[in-house]
Protein backbone atom coordinates (compact mmCIF):
# COMPACT_ATOMS: atom_id res chain seq x y z
CA UNK A 1 0.00 0.00 0.00
CA UNK A 2 1.11 3.39 -0.69
CA UNK A 3 1.30 5.94 1.64
CA UNK A 4 2.33 9.75 1.43
CA UNK A 5 3.02 11.27 4.71
CA UNK A 6 2.90 15.20 5.35
CA UNK A 7 4.75 17.11 8.25
CA UNK A 8 3.71 18.80 9.97
CA UNK A 9 0.10 18.63 10.81
CA UNK A 10 -0.44 21.90 12.38
CA UNK A 11 1.53 25.52 11.33
CA UNK A 12 0.48 28.39 13.14
CA UNK A 13 2.74 31.40 11.99
CA UNK A 14 2.90 35.33 11.64
CA UNK A 15 2.68 37.50 8.74
CA UNK A 16 5.70 37.23 6.51
CA UNK A 17 6.99 34.41 7.95
CA UNK A 18 8.76 31.59 5.48
CA UNK A 19 7.80 28.03 5.97
CA UNK A 20 8.04 24.50 4.50
CA UNK A 21 5.82 21.69 4.41
CA UNK A 22 7.01 18.28 3.53
CA UNK A 23 5.59 15.33 1.62
CA UNK A 24 6.86 11.89 1.77
CA UNK A 25 6.74 8.48 0.61
CA UNK A 26 8.71 5.07 0.08
CA UNK A 27 6.97 4.80 -2.74
CA UNK A 28 7.75 6.34 -6.41
CA UNK A 29 4.74 8.44 -7.93
CA UNK A 30 4.33 9.57 -11.51
CA UNK A 31 3.37 12.74 -10.63
CA UNK A 32 2.37 14.62 -7.24
CA UNK A 33 -0.17 17.17 -6.66
CA UNK A 34 -0.66 19.41 -4.51
CA UNK A 35 -4.07 21.24 -3.40
CA UNK A 36 -5.22 24.42 -0.98
CA UNK A 37 -8.85 23.10 0.93
CA UNK A 38 -10.59 26.26 2.74
CA UNK A 39 -13.45 25.41 5.28
CA UNK A 40 -16.56 24.32 3.60
CA UNK A 41 -14.96 23.63 0.05
CA UNK A 42 -13.51 21.26 -1.86
CA UNK A 43 -9.71 21.22 -2.69
CA UNK A 44 -8.19 23.03 -5.12
CA UNK A 45 -5.14 21.97 -7.28
CA UNK A 46 -2.64 23.95 -7.03
CA UNK A 47 0.19 22.30 -9.24
CA UNK A 48 1.22 18.90 -10.65
CA UNK A 49 5.06 17.82 -10.92
CA UNK A 50 5.99 15.15 -12.90
CA UNK A 51 9.76 14.95 -13.49
CA UNK A 52 12.16 14.29 -10.67
CA UNK A 53 13.76 17.20 -9.64
CA UNK A 54 11.14 19.63 -10.79
CA UNK A 55 10.43 23.05 -9.15
CA UNK A 56 7.49 25.17 -10.30
CA UNK A 57 6.73 28.38 -8.63
CA UNK A 58 3.40 30.12 -8.34
CA UNK A 59 3.84 33.52 -6.99
CA UNK A 60 5.05 33.07 -3.29
CA UNK A 61 4.51 28.85 -3.62
CA UNK A 62 7.50 27.33 -4.80
CA UNK A 63 7.00 23.50 -5.18
CA UNK A 64 9.55 20.70 -5.81
CA UNK A 65 9.50 17.18 -6.83
CA UNK A 66 12.21 14.91 -5.34
CA UNK A 67 14.84 13.63 -7.59
CA UNK A 68 13.62 10.01 -7.24
CA UNK A 69 9.87 11.10 -7.42
CA UNK A 70 9.07 9.69 -3.70
CA UNK A 71 8.93 13.07 -2.11
CA UNK A 72 7.84 16.60 -2.26
CA UNK A 73 7.70 20.17 -0.39
CA UNK A 74 5.70 23.08 -0.60
CA UNK A 75 7.71 26.45 0.65
CA UNK A 76 5.55 29.94 0.78
CA UNK A 77 7.46 32.98 1.50
CA UNK A 78 6.41 35.97 3.33
CA UNK A 79 2.95 33.97 4.29
CA UNK A 80 -0.18 35.75 4.29
CA UNK A 81 -3.43 35.43 6.28
CA UNK A 82 -4.94 34.53 2.58
CA UNK A 83 -2.95 31.33 2.75
CA UNK A 84 -4.23 29.64 5.73
CA UNK A 85 -6.12 26.63 5.06
CA UNK A 86 -5.41 22.91 4.66
CA UNK A 87 -2.79 21.96 2.42
CA UNK A 88 -2.93 18.50 0.96
CA UNK A 89 -0.14 16.96 -1.31
CA UNK A 90 -1.03 13.65 -3.27
CA UNK A 91 0.35 10.93 -5.52
CA UNK A 92 -0.30 9.36 -8.85
CA UNK A 93 0.60 6.38 -10.79
CA UNK A 94 -0.80 5.84 -14.36
CA UNK A 95 -2.33 2.95 -15.65
CA UNK A 96 -5.11 1.00 -15.05
CA UNK A 97 -6.51 0.61 -11.49
CA UNK A 98 -3.61 2.45 -9.99
CA UNK A 99 -4.37 5.86 -12.01
CA UNK A 100 -6.31 7.02 -8.41
CA UNK A 101 -4.70 9.86 -6.26
CA UNK A 102 -3.17 8.76 -3.19
CA UNK A 103 -3.66 11.97 -0.68
CA UNK A 104 -2.18 12.90 2.70
CA UNK A 105 -3.40 13.50 5.66
CA UNK A 106 -2.69 17.37 4.97
CA UNK A 107 -0.96 20.39 6.72
CA UNK A 108 -3.52 22.51 8.22
CA UNK A 109 -1.72 26.15 8.03
CA UNK A 110 -2.73 29.22 9.88
CA UNK A 111 -1.43 32.81 9.46
CA UNK A 112 -2.04 35.25 11.68
CA UNK A 113 -2.07 39.22 10.75
CA UNK B 1 -19.69 27.94 -14.47
CA UNK B 2 -18.42 24.92 -15.43
CA UNK B 3 -17.43 22.21 -12.70
CA UNK B 4 -18.39 19.57 -10.35
CA UNK B 5 -21.96 20.28 -8.46
CA UNK B 6 -22.66 17.72 -5.72
CA UNK B 7 -25.94 17.81 -3.68
CA UNK B 8 -27.57 18.19 -1.11
CA UNK B 9 -24.47 20.31 0.65
CA UNK B 10 -25.97 18.97 4.11
CA UNK B 11 -28.05 16.02 5.53
CA UNK B 12 -28.90 14.14 8.44
CA UNK B 13 -29.80 10.75 8.82
CA UNK B 14 -30.92 8.16 11.28
CA UNK B 15 -29.25 5.15 11.28
CA UNK B 16 -30.70 2.11 8.92
CA UNK B 17 -32.28 5.09 6.30
CA UNK B 18 -30.75 5.09 2.84
CA UNK B 19 -30.29 8.03 0.19
CA UNK B 20 -28.13 9.08 -2.75
CA UNK B 21 -25.70 11.74 -2.82
CA UNK B 22 -25.75 13.30 -6.07
CA UNK B 23 -22.76 14.74 -8.39
CA UNK B 24 -22.80 15.82 -11.37
CA UNK B 25 -20.06 17.54 -14.06
CA UNK B 26 -19.88 19.33 -17.00
CA UNK B 27 -17.01 19.22 -18.32
CA UNK B 28 -17.00 15.98 -20.40
CA UNK B 29 -14.97 14.19 -18.09
CA UNK B 30 -14.30 10.78 -18.31
CA UNK B 31 -13.04 10.07 -14.36
CA UNK B 32 -14.88 10.43 -11.63
CA UNK B 33 -14.43 9.47 -7.89
CA UNK B 34 -15.87 9.62 -4.55
CA UNK B 35 -14.54 10.53 -1.82
CA UNK B 36 -14.50 10.55 2.06
CA UNK B 37 -12.85 12.87 4.12
CA UNK B 38 -12.68 12.85 8.29
CA UNK B 39 -10.42 14.06 10.86
CA UNK B 40 -6.98 12.44 11.24
CA UNK B 41 -7.95 10.34 8.10
CA UNK B 42 -7.43 12.89 5.20
CA UNK B 43 -9.07 11.43 1.86
CA UNK B 44 -10.15 8.24 1.24
CA UNK B 45 -10.87 6.69 -2.15
CA UNK B 46 -14.76 4.87 -1.72
CA UNK B 47 -15.62 4.50 -6.05
CA UNK B 48 -14.29 5.37 -8.95
CA UNK B 49 -15.26 5.09 -12.84
CA UNK B 50 -13.24 5.49 -15.64
CA UNK B 51 -16.12 5.91 -18.28
CA UNK B 52 -19.56 5.26 -18.50
CA UNK B 53 -20.97 2.08 -17.23
CA UNK B 54 -17.82 1.29 -15.45
CA UNK B 55 -17.00 1.46 -11.98
CA UNK B 56 -14.63 0.07 -9.07
CA UNK B 57 -14.00 -0.26 -5.72
CA UNK B 58 -11.56 1.80 -3.97
CA UNK B 59 -10.21 1.62 -0.33
CA UNK B 60 -13.38 2.35 1.86
CA UNK B 61 -16.49 0.58 -0.39
CA UNK B 62 -18.46 -1.17 1.85
CA UNK B 63 -22.02 0.13 2.76
CA UNK B 64 -21.58 2.24 -0.50
CA UNK B 65 -22.53 1.17 -4.18
CA UNK B 66 -22.33 3.18 -7.35
CA UNK B 67 -23.04 3.48 -11.29
CA UNK B 68 -22.36 5.41 -14.18
CA UNK B 69 -24.86 5.71 -16.79
CA UNK B 70 -23.86 8.55 -18.10
CA UNK B 71 -20.57 10.66 -18.50
CA UNK B 72 -22.14 13.76 -16.29
CA UNK B 73 -23.98 11.57 -13.30
CA UNK B 74 -22.22 9.48 -11.03
CA UNK B 75 -24.55 9.15 -7.88
CA UNK B 76 -22.75 7.37 -5.00
CA UNK B 77 -25.80 5.31 -2.42
CA UNK B 78 -25.80 4.76 0.99
CA UNK B 79 -27.68 1.28 1.57
CA UNK B 80 -28.42 1.40 5.29
CA UNK B 81 -26.54 4.66 6.73
CA UNK B 82 -24.50 3.96 10.01
CA UNK B 83 -22.69 6.35 12.37
CA UNK B 84 -19.46 5.30 11.33
CA UNK B 85 -20.35 7.25 7.70
CA UNK B 86 -20.92 10.62 9.44
CA UNK B 87 -18.44 12.34 7.08
CA UNK B 88 -18.00 14.63 4.58
CA UNK B 89 -18.31 13.10 1.17
CA UNK B 90 -16.33 14.52 -1.90
CA UNK B 91 -17.30 14.19 -5.73
CA UNK B 92 -14.42 14.42 -8.03
CA UNK B 93 -13.41 14.24 -11.95
CA UNK B 94 -11.00 14.46 -14.42
CA UNK B 95 -10.38 14.53 -18.09
CA UNK B 96 -8.36 11.14 -18.11
CA UNK B 97 -6.17 9.22 -15.98
CA UNK B 98 -2.35 9.00 -17.26
CA UNK B 99 -0.15 11.58 -18.24
CA UNK B 100 -1.74 13.99 -19.72
CA UNK B 101 -3.96 14.48 -16.81
CA UNK B 102 -2.92 16.80 -14.12
CA UNK B 103 -5.82 17.10 -11.96
CA UNK B 104 -8.96 16.66 -10.53
CA UNK B 105 -11.93 18.55 -9.60
CA UNK B 106 -13.39 18.94 -6.91
CA UNK B 107 -17.24 19.28 -5.51
CA UNK B 108 -17.98 21.89 -2.38
CA UNK B 109 -18.87 19.18 -0.67
CA UNK B 110 -21.54 16.99 1.42
CA UNK B 111 -21.67 17.18 5.18
CA UNK B 112 -23.44 14.21 6.19
CA UNK B 113 -24.34 13.26 9.93
CA UNK B 114 -25.64 9.70 11.21
CA UNK B 115 -27.55 9.76 14.07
Amino acid sequence: TQLLEQSPQFLSIQEGENLTVYCNSSSVFSSLQWYRQEPGEGPVLLVTVVTGGEVKKLKRLTFQFGDARKDSSLHITAAQPGDTGLYLCAGANYGGSQGNLIFGKGTKLSVKP
Amino acid sequence: NAGVTQTPKFQVLKTGQSMTLQCAQDMNHEYMSWYRQDPGMGLRLIHYSVGAGITDQGEVPNGYNVSRSTTEDFPLRLLSAAPSQTSVYFCASSASLGPNNYGYTFGSGTRLTVV
